[in-house]
């Protein structure tokens, strides 16, 4: 079967500092791939998605990136974090339409 | 955008009732998806519609697809203290493609 790994659960990190979160993904190949941003009792957002590794498509502009070194990892990264970085994010992936999610990460920067 | 929005936005009811959400959405769409997400946890996949399709029932869980109105409804009977949640529609244009998620509606059921 099929399971999608996040970490770290929980992270806070001053202003100004880096990020790198990340996803994998195993149990399948070639999956679709999406990261989101969730702000407190609000809906998600799409970052970025993934149809293969190197692919990325970005949805919304910002100081956020992301890669796919590999078929099933997932990498959000950022040089210099903003205090609006702050939020849930969460990866998923998905063999056609419906989307798996992982656990999540908690970011809070100070 | 081809956006969902669910109304209403928070819906409180007793055990045993049935709750019932709704989902507009603005563009052709090809399926219609509904998750629920446990506080501080990931999103679960609940139920897939087909825009050729009208109703799916999947446990106690109906949804219903009406692409002329662009709008569906999730409906939960008789209501569980741990069906609290928060549920989202997701709307995707192909099949193959990623989904929109709406901003959710947030179920609270009193025990």
């Amino acid at each position: 079967s099929q399971t999608i790994h996040q970490w770290p659960a929980t992270l806070v990190q001053p202003v100004g500092s880096p990020l790198s979160l990340e996803c994998t993904v195993e149990g399948t190949s070639n999956p679709n791939l999406y990261w989101y941003r969730q702000a407190a009792g609000r809906g998600l957002q799409l970052l970025f998605y993934s149809v293969g590794i190197g692919q990325i498509s970005s949805e919304v502009p910002q100081n956020l990136s992301a890669s796919r070194p590999q078929d099933r990892q997932f990498i959000l990264s950022s040089k210099k974090l903003l205090l609006s970085d702050s939020g849930f994010y969460l990866c998923a992936w998905s063999p056609t339409e419906t989307q798996y999610f992982g656990p999540g990460t908690r970011l809070l920067v100070l | 955008s081809q956006q969902g929005e669910e109304d209403p936005q928070a819906l409180s009811i007793q055990e045993g009732e049935n709750a019932t959400m709704n989902c507009s959405y603005k563009t052709s769409i090809n399926n219609l998806q509904w998750y629920r997400q446990n506080s501080g946890r990931g999103l679960v996949h609940l139920i897939l519609i087909r825009s050729n399709e009208r109703e799916k029932h999947s446990g106690r869980l109906r949804v219903t697809l009406d692409t002329s109105k662009k709008s569906s409804s999730l409906l939960i009977t008789a209501s569980r203290a741990a069906d609290t949640a928060s549920y989202f529609c997701a709307t995707g244009k192909t099949s193959y493609d990623k989904v929109i998620f709406g901003p959710g509606t947030s179920l609270s059921v009193i025990p």
